[in-house]
């Protein structure tokens, strides 16, 4: 089982700063691993598929990046909607399994 | 409009049995790998199982497996999760999802039902 782990576990920042998220994985998925983000209360959304594509509807402020073990989100300027909970997911083999999370906060 | 919406959650005891649905709109049912994925109080999200679109291929989380079926009625659009031998951890609210179009990750999900297992 391909393991992910995901840091920080908590991001403080305020609106308009840039948020970074790192999803590590256990051994290489390639470039087989999406982004989603939940809020309370809903279910998760998908934001990026396969590192880097952003799905549909998605602002341009989200983005993807990285291959094999380490991949990137970046949220270039939160918006007061963004602050919330964001989830890697790999499908590279099976088990599909996704990363704990990291939750963006308001600082 | 693409819909999905669970239904068949509940309380049961340890041991029980339960049977949840997921009925699926406005995309072509039988062409979409569905997956159903849950959440426990206050925890990440967690993938449960999956099955192809023609039924032939099915995927189960260890923590799952045995006890758990998952199965569809593509004649209805319908995704079905029967879980056994249920137990507290078992307890959260289980989502089904909808393949997308590129591989399993899962593109439109449903508001989720609720499951709990306690006595």
């Amino acid at each position: 089982e391909i393991v992910l782990t995901q840091s920080p576990a908590t991001l403080s920042l305020s609106p308009g700063e840039r948020a970074t998220l790192s999803c590590r994985a256990s051994q290489s998925v390639s470039g087989y691993l999406a982004w989603y983000q939940q809020k309370p209360g809903q279910a998760p959304r998908l934001l990026i598929s396969d590192a880097s594509n952003r799905a549909t509807g998605i602002p341009a402020r989200f983005s993807g990046s990285g291959s094999g073990t380490d991949f990137t989100l970046t949220i270039s300027s939160l918006e007061p909607e963004d602050f919330a909970v964001y989830y890697c997911q790999h499908r590279s083999s099976w088990p599909l399994t996704f990363g704990g999370g990291t939750k963006v906060e308001i600082k | 409009e693409v819909q999905l919406l669970e239904s068949g959650g509940g309380l049961v005891q340890p041991g029980g049995s339960l049977r949840l649905s997921c009925a699926a709109s406005g995309f072509t049912f039988i062409n979409y790998g569905m997956t159903w994925v849950r959440q426990a109080p206050g925890k990440g999200v967690e993938w449960v199982s999956t099955i192809s679109g023609n039924t032939l291929s099915t995927y189960y989380a260890d923590s799952v497996k045995g006890r758990f079926t998952i199965s569809r009625d593509n004649s209805k659009n319908m995704l079905y999760l029967q879980m056994n031998s249920l137990r507290a951890e078992d307890t959260a609210v289980y989502y089904c999802a909808k393949r997308s179009p590129v591989g399993y990750y899962m593109d439109v999900w449903g508001k989720g039902t609720t499951v709990t297992v306690s006595s």
